[in-house]
């Protein structure tokens, strides 16, 4: 099964709102990474929080990391049209040598 | 500095035919990552390879797929007689070095197999 989960699984708003997606793991981690993907394209790199990190900013993202409830979210403040995409959460598992991705938040952003 | 480079973007096979995915990693990484995504789905690991060494294959199945990357050249993904289950994007990702740094992607190769 996957390692990590992403809630919810689809996700609508208006622009200007802010948007949060939560990640639950289920080993330990070194670090979990979120990334975007825009329809029909690859992925890119948002964000990297280490297990020692319990908070982390940039830009208009917010990522937090509770290593106790092994959970991340991800908070997008000030939601703009171009920020519909997919989201996916990835941990870096501890002793392991891989990404390994949950099943990713599709995210719209209504105008 | 170019991206990681994957190609052919678009691929179409017919049942039995071999399908040959190639990705040539940023410039001076040496790690590479193969995963499969549905649509509508997460990207699912495959393989892990560092150059002439695969790493962590478990992702792979056992029969009729293999990667390489070699000392020179692009990382490959085989597929030997393709099936409709095959139909996939591929994507590739390369990363300087492991212990979980960001790891940069290609824009994919979609396959389809009629």
């Amino acid at each position: 099964s996957q390692q990590g989960e992403e809630d919810p699984q689809a996700l609508s708003i208006q622009e200007g709102e802010n948007a949060t997606m939560n990640c639950s793991y289920k080993t330990s981690i070194n670090n979990l990474q979120w990334y975007r993907q825009n329809s029909g394209r690859g992925l890119v790199h948002l964000i990297l929080i280490r297990s020692n990190e319990r908070e982390k900013h940039s830009g208009r993202l917010r990522v937090t990391l509770d290593t106790s409830k092994k959970s991340s979210s991800l908070l997008i403040t000030a939601s703009r049209a171009a920020d519909t995409a997919s989201y996916f959460c990835a941990t870096f598992v501890r002793g392991a040598q891989k990404l390994v991705f949950g099943q990713g938040t599709r995210l719209t952003i209504n105008p | 500095n170019a991206g990681v480079m994957q190609n052919p973007r678009h691929l179409v096979r017919r049942r039995g035919q071999e399908a040959r995915l190639r990705c040539s990693p940023m410039k001076g990484h040496s790690h590479v990552y193969w995963y499969r995504q549905l649509p509508e789905e997460g990207l699912k690991f495959m393989v892990y390879l560092q150059k002439e060494n695969i790493i962590d294959e478990s992702g792979m199945p056992k029969e009729r797929f293999s990667a390489e990357f070699p000392k020179e050249g692009p990382s490959i993904l085989r597929i030997q007689q393709v099936v409709r289950g095959d139909s996939a994007a591929y994507f590739c990702a390369s990363s300087p070095r492991d212990r979980g740094r960001p790891a940069f992607f290609g824009q994919g190769t979609r396959l389809t197999v009629v």
